[in-house]
């Protein structure tokens, strides 16, 4: 099946540092891909979508400054924490759509941010 | 946009019960989604339903899609301490609409 991987799968920083994470479709090619964020004891919640070439489409509540997103190829998108606060910690999902029209998507393995 | 609701949110059983989560769309589903988590580890795919009154298994674990496509339930039998985790619903949006997430279910198996 298709496989998405992310890089790195955790990362420690400290408060004010930007940190960047790699979302790749290791098999296939991503027109879309997805970002989620998820807090301890919650849901997985989308941030933002990425499409290939074009600008990230942002959630509402999503901090377009803070959480830079480029998707410069349709095997690689990258997510930016800028200036990270220990707010920020988290796990962070990305995902890939396979085809548009039916939205299958794989989803990658996370990557947990600790903002000391 | 689509919204789905779980319930129950936590559930504790003892081993060898039989427990049901269920999942709820406001909107009709085109695909409905079970996955596995702990929270910090990825997503484990555990089965997809598209068709109304679908209904899969793997090993103990059953998961049926109400035939109007709008409620699902997974059924875990004889349940054991690594079924423990969280299990989310996810449903496809369909053309350009997003896939969306329920709140999970926490299930703790106590041996």
């Amino acid at each position: 099946g298709a496989v998405v991987s992310q890089h790195p799968s955790w990362v420690i920083c400290k408060s004010g540092t930007s940190v960047k994470i790699e979302c790749r479709s290791l098999d296939f090619q991503a027109t879309t891909m997805f970002w989620y964020r998820q807090f301890p004891k919650q849901s997985l919640m989308l941030m933002a979508t990425s499409n290939e070439g074009s600008k990230a489409t942002y959630e509402q509540g999503v901090e377009k400054d803070k959480f830079l997103i480029n998707h410069a190829s349709l095997t690689l998108s990258t997510l930016t924490v800028t200036s990270a606060h220990p707010e920020d910690s988290s796990f962070y999902i990305c995902s890939a759509r396979v085809l548009a029209g039916f939205n299958e998507q794989f989803f990658g393995p996370g990557t947990r941010l600790t903002v000391l | 946009s689509q919204e789905l609701e779980q319930s129950p949110q936590s559930l504790i059983v003892q081993e060898g019960k039989n427990l049901t989560i269920n999942c709820t769309s406001s909107k009709t589903l085109y695909g409905l989604y079970w996955y596995k988590q702990k929270y910090g580890e990825g997503l484990i795919f555990l089965m997809m339903l598209q068709k109304g009154g679908e209904e899969k298994s793997h090993e103990k674990i059953t998961a049926k899609l109400d035939e109007k496509k709008q409620q699902s339930s997974l059924h875990i039998t004889a349940s054991q301490p690594s079924h423990a985790g969280i299990y989310l619903c996810g449903a496809d949006g369909y053309y350009g609409q997003n896939f969306v997430f329920g709140p999970g279910t926490r299930l703790s198996v106590l041996p």
